[in-house]
């Protein structure tokens, strides 16, 4: 079973609006770390926001912000007023607390925002 | 953030030959660096786990004998891609820990490797 699922392949936005990109998760464990990427077509991955599985608030960074709902397991990323510069690959990933605190990363959301 | 490069970008070799890459951590030390593998419109695959002073932990399926990484410092991690062929062409992308932020991973600009 996939631990990170991203079920929106692509998704379009409009310049200036919000934007959600969808992330749920699968893990067992009660410590874990939530992080958001971006991949733009030059490859380098822009680490983007982080969501401890015990943080309380909602991280935020900037136009970033990350709606974490623990009891439903997903760590969705909003993007306020989108700027054309966010079209890029959206990347959600784990780190689980316990065992090899190996990385986990979903298949992408392909993000592109029109004027 | 945290910056870390990779060099080179880019690299064209013929088969046969052995690729190294390189992955520094420019501006904070790295006990823990992972190497990934990305092929088109695909996720990233990690190969492998590479430990400052030790031996580099492989995924299942990943040859260690044709991906050597040596992790000499802490600063610096090697994957050198030996006998590369043009199945090992991709795009071949490090990232380093920082423990001080909640072992959050830096990445390099990442590596475009075409074996031809």
């Amino acid at each position: 079973a996939q631990k990170i699922t991203q079920t929106q392949p692509g998704m379009f936005v409009q310049e200036k609006e919000a934007v959600t990109l969808d992330c749920t998760y699968d893990t067992s464990d009660q410590s874990y770390g939530l992080f958001w990427y971006k991949q733009p077509s030059s490859g380098e991955m822009i680490f983007l926001i982080y969501q401890g599985s015990y943080d309380e608030q909602n991280a935020t960074e900037g136009r970033y912000s990350l709606n974490f709902q623990k009891a439903r397991k997903s760590a969705n990323l909003v993007i306020s007023a989108s700027q054309l510069g966010d079209s890029a690959m959206y990347f959600c990933a784990m780190r689980e607390g316990g065992g090899s605190y190996i990385p986990t990363f979903g298949r992408g959301t392909s993000l592109i925002v029109h004027p | 953030g945290a910056v870390v490069s990779q060099h080179p970008s880019w690299v064209i070799c013929k088969s046969g030959t052995s690729v190294k890459i390189e992955c520094r951590s420019l501006d904070f030390q790295a006990t823990t660096m992972f190497w990934y593998r990305q092929f088109p419109k695909q996720s990233l695959m990690l190969m492998a786990t590479s430990n400052e002073g030790s031996k580099a932990t492989y995924e299942q399926g990943v040859e260690k004998d044709k991906f050597l990484i040596n992790h000499a410092s802490l600063t610096l991690s090697t994957l050198t891609v030996t006998s590369a062929h043009p199945e090992d062409s991709s795009f071949y992308i490090c990232s380093a820990e920082d423990e001080s932020m909640e072992e959050t991973q830096y990445f390099g600009p990442g590596t475009r490797l075409l074996v031809l």
